[in-house]
């Protein structure tokens, strides 16, 4: 299975300000995907980052709210801008493994909180 | 409206004793079904797997049963251990703009009593 880190591992942040998110994978990875987890919640889609081309967004998310970078194979990064306290969630990467569709790999989340 | 359906919000079990947790969905586009275990401030991670073609997937002490008909899979872990206590996701994929893409329950949460 793929090795995904992410940084920052949690951060507390101000109303209206921005967060940069990024994720780094052990290997080359076509598609990316970033996802949110709200407390209580299941994980929620937000978009899939596939290298070379803009990120596809999931209905409810944009990209001026969650702008998406992928310069290469290995890596991404999510911005979660003009946040509010409704942004407080776990985000975490997530890469796809094996054929089919068969299983997914998960980072370690980033625990957002915004006061 | 949620397409993945984890009725039960917690569990708890006896050690040693048989933990089932169950997942319903809606969408019959569905082709893979998973089950990822998730610990306090780690990222969910895999543990088993089963096709639509298929009615059960065995790997160890966990078995995922699938009945398509009535939508609904499962997934058993025996003998339970204090170490499966997590939250356990059910999650289904489908192909969707060109990727596989999962969709995701609210997850159990298992507690396993020593």
């Amino acid at each position: 299975s793929a090795v995904i880190s992410q940084k920052p591992s949690r951060d507390i942040c101000q109303r209206g300000t921005s967060l940069t998110i990024q994720c780094q994978v052990d290997s080359q990875v076509t598609m990316m995907f970033w996802y949110r987890q709200q407390p209580g919640q299941s994980l929620t889609l937000i978009a899939t980052a596939n290298q070379g081309s803009e990120a596809t967004y999931e209905s409810g998310f944009v990209i001026d709210k969650f702008p998406i970078s992928r310069p290469n194979l290995t890596f991404s990064t999510l911005t979660v801008s003009n946040m509010s306290p409704e942004d407080s969630s776990i985000y975490l990467c997530s890469v796809e493994q094996g054929a089919s569709g068969t299983r997914n790999d998960f980072g370690p989340g980033t625990r957002l909180t915004v006061l | 409206d949620q397409q993945v359906k984890q009725n039960s919000p917690s569990l708890s079990v006896q050690e040693g004793r048989i933990s089932i947790l169950n997942c319903d969905y809606t969408n019959s586009m569905f082709d893979y079904f998973l089950w990822y275990k998730k610990y306090p401030a780690e990222g969910p991670t895999f543990l088993i797997s089963i096709s639509s073609i298929k009615d059960k997937n065995e790997d160890g002490r966990f078995t995922v049963f699938l009945n398509k008909s009535a939508k609904h899979l499962s997934l058993h872990i025996v003998p339970s251990q204090p170490g499966d206590s997590a939250v356990y996701f059910c999650a289904a994929s489908e192909i969707r703009a060109g990727s596989y893409q999962l969709t995701f329950g609210k997850g159990t949460k298992l507690s396993v009593i020593p």
